[in-house]
């Protein structure tokens, strides 16, 4: 079965511009989670979907951050406009069962300068 | 704020020694999570425990559940180069599906 697929795998932006992460999960995983890695820090949880709907949004950053998974299939992150404090690795996990048995993706690399 | 801190942070050993890996909170979970990172990759779920006092084993890596659930370990035995990468212990409360990530331990096994 594939993996869960994140893209792109890196991006350097320039503070103020926008950026969109896509994600796509393991077919058939209901559950789909954004976290990120902020340079030195633990991987930090951003939000959580089940199917199509926000699930918990409570790690969401600030309203410069909007995600959305159109018809409970991918998901995109948009930042808008970034900041410099936005660096990191953003990291999607899929599941079966909330809560259980993750699957992460790769990551995407942000750079913001 | 809940926190997970794990130790050691950073461990140099020798191919064939054995070593723990500890994951502590002063908070209570309802599931533990381990996991292997490598560069440039997403963590890699290794075990998830939920029950007090659980001990699960993955060929040579046991993992244990506290009796309060408050804290975990990962036991190695007999190291090999290949065990070498970052290993992270994640736990979520009752209620909730988000997962707490501890601060992580660098391991690396020389041949």
């Amino acid at each position: 079965e594939a993996g869960v697929t994140q893209f792109p795998s890196h991006s350097v932006i320039e503070k103020g511009q926008t950026v969109t992460l896509r994600c796509d999960p393991i077919s058939g995983h209901d559950n789909l989670y954004w976290y990120r890695r902020v340079m030195g820090k633990e991987i930090k949880f951003l939000l959580h979907f089940v199917k199509e709907s926000k699930q918990d949004e409570s790690g969401m950053p600030n309203n410069r951050f909007l995600a959305e998974r159109t018809g409970g299939t991918y998901s995109t992150l948009k930042v808008q406009p970034a900041e410099l404090e936005d660096s990191g690795v953003y990291f999607c996990a899929s599941s079966q069962q909330g809560g259980y048995g993750y699957t992460f993706g790769s990551g995407t690399r942000l750079t913001v300068v | 704020t809940q926190l997970l801190e794990q130790s050691p942070q950073f461990l140099s050993i020798q191919e064939g020694e054995n070593l723990t890996v500890y994951c502590n909170s002063s908070s209570v979970f309802s599931s533990l999570q381990w996991y292997r990172q490598e560069p440039g990759e997403g963590p890699v779920l290794l075990v998830t425990v939920v029950t007090g006092g659980e001990v699960k084993k993955l060929k040579r890596l046991t993992f244990q559940f506290g009796d309060a659930r408050k804290d975990s370990s990962l036991h190695i035995t007999a190291a090999q180069p290949g065990d070498t990468g970052l290993y992270l212990c994640a736990a979520r409360s009752s209620g909730t599906y988000k997962y707490i990530f501890g601060t992580g331990t660098r391991l690396k096994v020389l041949a």
